[in-house]
């Protein structure tokens, strides 16, 4: 298996302009998850998805940010208009629909630098 | 709700000591317990892992960690570490209530000297 693909692998723009990243689970996962990573905060819950169905996006810093999973192989997360403090590393994570206890599976990651 | 906690952020240590990473989690009900590791420029990826059963779990990399449910700790240790162990490591934490969330620590970064 590829594992969890995400792309692109390192994106810079100024200020304002949109941003998107994508996901690609593993397949036969169910659930999928976005974190960002920044070395001030660690690693946040951004959004987690069930079934292509957001279950909790408490951790969406504010409306700029948006996720969709509209099938079962794609996720993208948006942010729009971007910030220089929204430059971080986002990951992306795939599990298997048993709960809790599964493993996550943690994609390559998106460095994102916003000028 | 659940929280974790390593209560360092950075470890140094020389080739083939020992080394233990601490963490503590808060949680009202039963739990999962998990370490992952992070090496440079990749995503995190499973070290071991706490459902039920034994108390010590070990990975096949030489890691162990114990769950201590009276002291809500899952430490993490290795007998001998390799340069090869430079890295950072994430405790993490999942609630048995059947949700899909899970709490990761803010990380400790071993640096294994030669």
């Amino acid at each position: 298996d590829a594992g969890v693909i995400q792309s692109p692998r390192h994106e810079v723009t100024e200020m304002g302009q949109e941003v998107t990243l994508r996901c690609k689970p593993i397949s036969g996962h169910n659930s999928l998850f976005w974190y960002r990573q920044t070395m001030m905060r660690g690693l946040e819950l951004l959004i987690y998805f069930n079934n292509n169905v957001p279950i909790d996006d408490s951790g969406m810093p504010e409306d700029r940010f948006s996720a969709k999973m509209p099938n079962a192989s794609f996720s993208t997360l948006k942010i729009q208009p971007s910030e220089p403090r929204d430059s971080a590393v986002y990951f992306c994570a795939s599990s298997s629909a048993g709960g809790p206890q599964e493993t996550q599976y943690f994609g390559p990651g998106t460095r994102l630098l916003v000028l | 709700a659940q929280s974790v906690t390593q209560l360092d952020s950075q470890v140094p240590v020389f080739e083939e000591a020992p080394v233990e990473l601490r963490c503590n989690y808060s949680s009202s009900v039963s739990v999962y317990l998990f370490w992952y590791v992070q090496y440079p420029n990749q995503g995190l990826q499973l070290l071991l892992k706490y459902l039920s059963g034994s108390t010590l779990v070990e990975s096949i990399n030489g890691f162990e960690a114990e769950f201590n449910k009276s002291q809500t700790s899952f430490h993490l240790r290795k007998p001998s570490v390799h340069i090869s162990d430079t890295a950072e490591y994430f405790c993490a934490v999942s609630e048995n209530t059947g949700g899909f969330k899970t709490i990761f620590g803010a990380g400790t970064r071993l640096f294994v000297k030669a």
